[in-house]
């Protein structure tokens, strides 16, 4: 079956602008988690997603936002761009019952200049 | 507060084993996990412990004590397609990972 698809692959953006980023989850996989990655950081929890509602968030900021559809697809969005927001973006999805086996995306590397 | 702690960086030689120690702090704890991330790549399922005790997949165990809040990854027949990150992370009220531990098998 069809991993997890993340779209983009690459991206860059302009300081202030904002940018919306996708994931299709595996066929059946109703959970849907983003994280943010950086080689400071390490992997961020943003938030997850379960049936259309946001079930977890993390602390980052307003400008982090995202939505999930009803068919489990999910997009993560950011407002007003900034440098520290240059990072690796990675979804996961799962069944949502049980919280482990994770399956990641191969993520969206975003650029901000 | 949620932490993990893990040890950033450990070398070991092809055909060694090498133990990967994770040490977690939370309240709400479901099970830790553990995760491997080539340079480049995407974060990949290894293993899973819900309850204490160690959990063989071929190569690689994983060990859990929950009164010890400890786990680990242990790597048997270090081959160099080994040399990857690895993640641990518990489920609680969020999922959550650790720093990652960098693990270099040389020749």
């Amino acid at each position: 079956k069809a991993g997890v698809t993340q779209t983009p692959r690459y991206l860059i953006k302009t300081r202030g602008q904002q940018v919306t980023l996708s994931c299709s989850p595996i066929s059946g996989h109703r959970s849907v988690s983003w994280y943010q990655q950086t080689p400071g950081q390490g992997l961020q929890f943003l938030f997850e997603y379960f049936s259309e509602t946001q079930r977890n968030k993390g602390n980052f900021p307003g400008r982090f936002s995202g939505r999930q559809f009803s068919n489990s697809r999910s997009e993560m969005n950011v407002s007003t761009l900034e440098l520290g927001d240059s990072a690796l973006y990675l979804c996961a999805s799962s069944t949502g019952t049980g919280n482990y086996g994770y399956t990641f995306g191969s993520g969206t590397r975003l650029t901000v200049v | 507060g949620q932490s993990l702690e893990q040890p950033s960086e450990v070398t070991a030689v092809e055909g060694a084993i090498v133990q990967i120690n994770c040490t977690y702090q939370t309240s709400g704890f479901y099970g830790l996990s553990w995760y491997q991330q080539h340079d480049g790549g995407a974060p990949t399922f290894l293993s899973y412990n819900a309850l204490d005790g160690l959990e063989e997949t071929g190569r690689f165990s994983s060990f859990l004590s929950r009164s010890d809040s400890y786990g680990y990854l242990l790597l048997q027949e270090l081959q160099m397609k080994d040399s990857a990150s690895y993640f641990c992370a518990f489920s609680g009220q969020n999922f959550v990972f650790g720093p990652g531990t960098r693990l270099s098998v040389l020749p």
